[in-house]
């Protein structure tokens, strides 16, 4: 059964920082883009990282580029978000997401975790 | 902020049809991206109905449809069930972002 699974999330201060993990099961990890999208509260969904299937290749929101950093251990079927100088708005469920396509334009998410949630507040 | 936009929510009575309209512009829908389609029950993961602009996941009921036209897209329910009461979502690729939007997100109600 194809699944991922989401940790690390929890309470922070803001401006300070958390690794979320996503582990994957079931499909050949290494295949594959991932991305990190996030519900706010009350908000609507939102993409915030992907990376491409060797890692090499890294794309971000502007909301959190520079602060967030999205990478893979291909080796440990793991996709790891890295959030620093964390804010209040970035309060959120985060999910990770398996994709599925040919090519960006063309790349939806087949497959979603059921998400951790990262609550920033002082 | 999102770049795709959706009506807040709509709803329908059972068995009736409502369709949920997703729009964009040329650097996204209009440029050829595909558009995707989620169903999403809040504190749940988001699930695939519709990719590609009008392909069903097995597994979809074929009520789901997609179509998409300029820079606009919609997703159709038809023979609206208890069920369907969701958080629907439009997703695609924005090349001026360099990276994947989500629509403002529509609540579907069943009356």
């Amino acid at each position: 059964e194809v699944q991922l699974l989401e940790s690390g999330g929890g309470l922070v201060q803001p401006g300070g920082s958390l690794r979320l993990s996503c582990a994957a099961s079931g499909f050949t990890f290494s295949n594959y883009v991932m991305s990190w999208v996030r519900h706010p509260p009350g908000k609507g969904l939102e993409w915030v990282s992907s990376t491409t299937n060797s890692g090499v290749s890294t794309y971000y929101a502007d909301s959190v580029k520079g602060r967030f950093t999205i990478s893979r251990d291909n080796s440990k079927n793991t996709l790891y978000l890295q959030m620093n100088s964390l804010r209040a708005e970035d309060t959120a469920l985060y999910y990770c997401a398996k994709h599925k396509g040919s090519r960006p334009s063309k790349y939806y998410m087949d497959v979603w975790g059921e998400g951790t949630t990262v609550t920033v507040s002082s | 902020q999102s770049v795709l936009t959706q009506p807040p929510s709509v709803s329908g009575a059972p068995g009736q049809r409502v369709t949920i309209s997703c729009t964009g512009s040329s650097s996204n829908i209009g440029a050829g991206c595909d558009v995707h389609w989620y169903q999403h029950l809040p504190g749940t993961a988001p699930k695939l109905l519709i990719y590609a602009d009008n392909n069903r996941p097995s597994g979809v009921p074929d009520r789901f449809s997609g179509s998409k036209s300029g820079t606009s897209a919609s997703l159709a329910i038809t023979a609206l069930q208890a069920e369907d009461e969701a958080d629907y979502y439009c997703q695609s690729y924005d090349s001026s972002l360099s990276g994947y939007v989500f629509g403002t997100g529509t609540k579907v109600t069943v009356l």
